[in-house]
């Protein structure tokens, strides 16, 4: 059981460039959600989805974009990449309903922007 | 915005010590859940406490959601080298687009 797949793992970009990093799940959960990781803020939502066809906003959207055309796959495109976005990325799975579903993560893309 | 705050932010201490963290908001969650991440590694679920006032046991850790849903704390009795990790309590607001808020993270040393 793969559980949640980030790739890649380490990523250097040159201001400017654009790229995506994916996500995916295999264990047919609706919610997916991205999360940047910065020292002493903890994890802050990007955007998430509750299911195929459907994404929104969290609270740190600008620069990136989202889709969820298969329930399995969430990828996250950075249209311009700036040095404000090096960051630790999670991607992050779990049902929906109920108030003890676990959210599962991948093990992190670690991007900088130089 | 930070809905979560977590106090203390980096504690270091021996082993056989006992600590405790803390997570407040000014917001009520429908339920509370403390993760532990490891260098490298995503968060991995420890908990989650649903019920104000809900205490849980977890061999040497004791989770507790304060009264109004909007508190918890984590305290580790006789700490271990192995209890080493960032600590994250997370709320959960239920709906249709439950979103999970991350606190801003407790960072725990243990050593010998």
């Amino acid at each position: 059981n793969a559980g949640v797949t980030q790739t890649p793992k380490f990523q250097v970009l040159k201001t400017g460039q654009s790229m995506t990093l994916q996500c995916a799940q295999d264990m047919n959960h609706e919610y997916m959600s991205w999360y940047r990781q910065d020292p002493g803020m903890g994890l802050r939502l990007i955007h998430y989805s509750v299911g195929a066809g459907i994404t929104d906003q969290g609270e740190v959207p600008n620069g990136y974009n989202v889709s969820r055309s298969t329930t399995e796959d969430f990828p996250l495109r950075l249209l311009s990449a700036a040095p404000s976005q090096t960051s630790v990325y999670f991607c992050a799975s779990r049902l929906i309903g109920g108030e003890d579903t676990e959210a599962f993560f991948g093990q992190g893309t670690r991007l900088t922007v130089v | 915005t930070q809905l979560l705050e977590q106090s203390p932010q980096f504690l270091s201490i021996q082993e056989g010590e006992n600590l405790t963290v803390y997570c407040n908001s000014s917001s009520v969650f429908s339920s509370l859940q403390w993760y532990r991440q490891e260098p490298g590694e995503g968060p991995v679920l420890l908990v989650t406490v649903v019920t104000g006032g809900e205490v849980k046991k977890l061999k040497r850790l004791t989770f507790q959601f304060g009264d109004a849903r909007k508190d918890s704390s984590l305290h580790i009795t006789a700490a271990q080298p192995g209890d080493t990790g960032l600590y994250l309590c997370a709320g959960l607001h239920t709906g249709t687009a439950s979103k999970l808020t991350f606190g801003t993270g407790t960072r725990l040393q243990v050593t010998l």
